[in-house]
């Protein structure tokens, strides 16, 4: 498997622009996972789905930000409009529930968002 | 109080030391503790992962719980130049919960 695949690797846009943010998760992974990372917040979760469901949305940050997963096989991440303090790496992860308890997530390599 | 605290360093240390990366945490619930390792420019990976006070040795690297205390260690010995990374140390609640609670993460240099 090529692993999680996230596109654009890197986006940069003027304040108040449209930012659209893709990933396709690992086949058969159930879970699809957000996060943003910056220097001074560290890896936060923004919202994760089971079988392209919601299921906590409670890290998306404001109504800027919206996140879709129209099958089991793409997500987008939507931000409109977009601001400097939006400027972030992106990343997608998923996971499947297994015996193990840990459920591994694998991410993705990230999109670099810089909005000027 | 931040539900997990971690030293951000950088940390720079010879090639051969050991290393020792640390988080706090404050929230009894956690029950699966990990650690991630992350290249630049790359995304976290799982490293190490254990659920039970104590230590879980791996090659060169050991994790170590200290349930009472809320307390996680990564210890690295012989540490190599392909060592040099972030390392984010993770929670997870017990329970059908999948989300995971990241540290901040510690920058880490391995000079040859």
């Amino acid at each position: 498997d090529a692993g999680v695949i996230q596109s654009p690797r890197h986006e940069v846009t003027e304040m108040g622009q449209e930012v659209t943010l893709r990933c396709k998760p690992i086949s058969g992974h159930d879970y699809l996972f957000w996060y943003r990372q910056t220097m001074m917040r560290g890896l936060e979760l923004l919202i994760y789905f089971n079988n392209n469901v919601p299921i906590d949305d409670s890290g998306m940050p404001e109504d800027r930000f919206s996140a879709k997963m129209p099958n089991a096989s793409f997500s987008t991440l939507k931000i409109q409009p977009s601001e400097p303090r939006d400027s972030a790496v992106y990343f997608c992860a998923s996971s499947f529930i297994g015996p193990s308890p840990y459920n591994e997530q694998f991410f993705g390599p990230g999109t670099r968002l810089t909005v000027l | 109080q931040k539900e997990v605290e971690q030293d951000p360093g950088p940390l720079s240390v010879p090639e051969g030391a050991i290393v020792s990366l640390n988080c706090t945490y404050s929230n009894s619930a956690f029950q699966y503790f990990m650690w991630y390792r992350q290249y630049s420019r790359k995304g976290p990976e799982l490293l190490m992962y254990t659920y039970s006070s104590g230590n879980k040795e791996d090659g060169r690297f050991t994790a170590q719980v200290d349930k009472s205390s809320k307390y996680i260690s990564l210890f690295i010995r012989d540490s190599q130049p392909s060592d040099s990374a972030t390392y984010l140390c993770a929670f997870r609640y017990g329970g059908a919960t999948n989300k995971l609670i990241f540290g901040t993460g510690t920058l880490l240099a391995v000079q040859p």
